[in-house]
C-alpha cells in the first residue's frame, strides 16, 4: 500500500481561480515533506520543503501546509495561471532513509482559459 | 541553482539494443545519485541508488544485470538498459542532492525510452 496518498487524482480549474490539493501520508517518522511540480515529459521541480516541525511554507503563489498530528499536507495554488497545468507530487522523506523518497501518485491539474 | 542534466531526452530503438542514459550534476558533486522509473500517471519508482566508486544498490525486483549502473565520478552516473525489450519502455529519471532537511533533491528532465 502506498504510504503517500494524494487527492484528487485530477483537477480542472479556470484561470485565475484558487485550488487546494491534498496529501495524506503514513510515513513515520519522517524528516521532511516536499511538494514537487512535474510538467509533462519533464523531471519534477521542487516547490516547497517543510520539516516535521513546520506548519506552512510559501513559494510565490504556492502555499503548503503540514499537520504532523493528522499526517496531512495541502498545497494551495492562488490565482492559477495556464502555466500551472502540471502534475503536483507530494513526497515524504523517512527519517531513517533520506534517499528513499516516498512519492504520491500526483494530482494532475489542468488550468483552462 | 543546482542542476542535474540527463541525456538523451528521448530514445527510440529496436528490441535487443542496449541503451545508455547519462545523468550529470552540473554545479555540485554528487556521491549519491538515484535512478527512477515512471509509468504514465503513476508515481516515480526508485530503481537503484548509485554510489560513486562502489556498486549500486538495487531495489527489490529490479534486475541488476538488466539495468547496469556506473558512477565513476562525482558528477556522472550512467544507467544502461541491456538488451532492451518493449516492456522496458518507460520514462527514466535520475536525481541527485537532497542530503539535508532543507535541500531539495534535484531531478533530471528524464529520458523517454521507447523500444519497438
Amino acid at each position: 500500500k502506498n504510504q503517500v496518498e494524494q487527492s484528487p487524482q485530477s483537477l480542472i480549474i479556470l484561470e485565475g481561480k484558487n485550488c487546494t490539493l491534498q496529501c495524506n501520508y503514513t510515513v513515520s517518522p519522517f524528516s521532511n515533506l516536499r511538494w514537487y511540480k512535474q510538467d509533462t515529459g519533464r523531471g519534477p521541480v521542487s516547490l516547497t520543503i517543510m520539516t516535521f516541525s513546520e506548519n506552512t511554507k510559501s513559494n510565490g503563489r504556492y502555499t503548503a501546509t503540514l499537520d504532523a498530528d493528522t499526517k496531512q499536507s495541502s498545497l494551495h495554488i492562488t490565482a492559477s495561471q495556464l502555466s500551472d497545468s502540471a502534475s503536483y507530487i507530494c513526497v515524504v522523506i523517512p527519517t531513517d532513509s533520506w534517499g528513499k523518497l516516498q512519492f504520491g501518485a500526483g494530482t494532475q491539474v489542468v488550468v483552462t482559459p | 541553482g543546482a542542476v542535474v542534466s540527463q541525456h538523451p531526452s528521448r530514445v527510440i530503438c529496436k528490441s535487443g539494443t542496449s541503451v545508455k542514459i547519462e545523468c550529470r550534476s552540473l554545479d555540485f558533486q554528487a556521491t549519491t545519485m538515484f535512478w527512477y522509473r515512471q509509468f504514465p500517471k503513476q508515481s516515480l519508482m526508485l530503481m537503484a541508488t548509485s554510489n560513486e566508486g562502489s556498486k549500486a544498490t538495487y531495489e527489490q525486483g529490479v534486475e541488476k544485470d538488466k539495468f547496469l549502473i556506473n558512477h565513476a565520478s562525482l558528477t556522472l552516473s550512467t544507467l544502461t538498459v541491456t538488451s532492451a525489450h518493449p516492456e522496458d519502455s518507460s520514462f527514466y529519471i535520475c536525481s541527485a542532492g537532497g542530503t539535508g532537511d532543507n535541500q531539495p533533491q534535484h531531478f533530471g528532465d528524464g529520458t523517454r525510452l521507447s523500444i519497438l
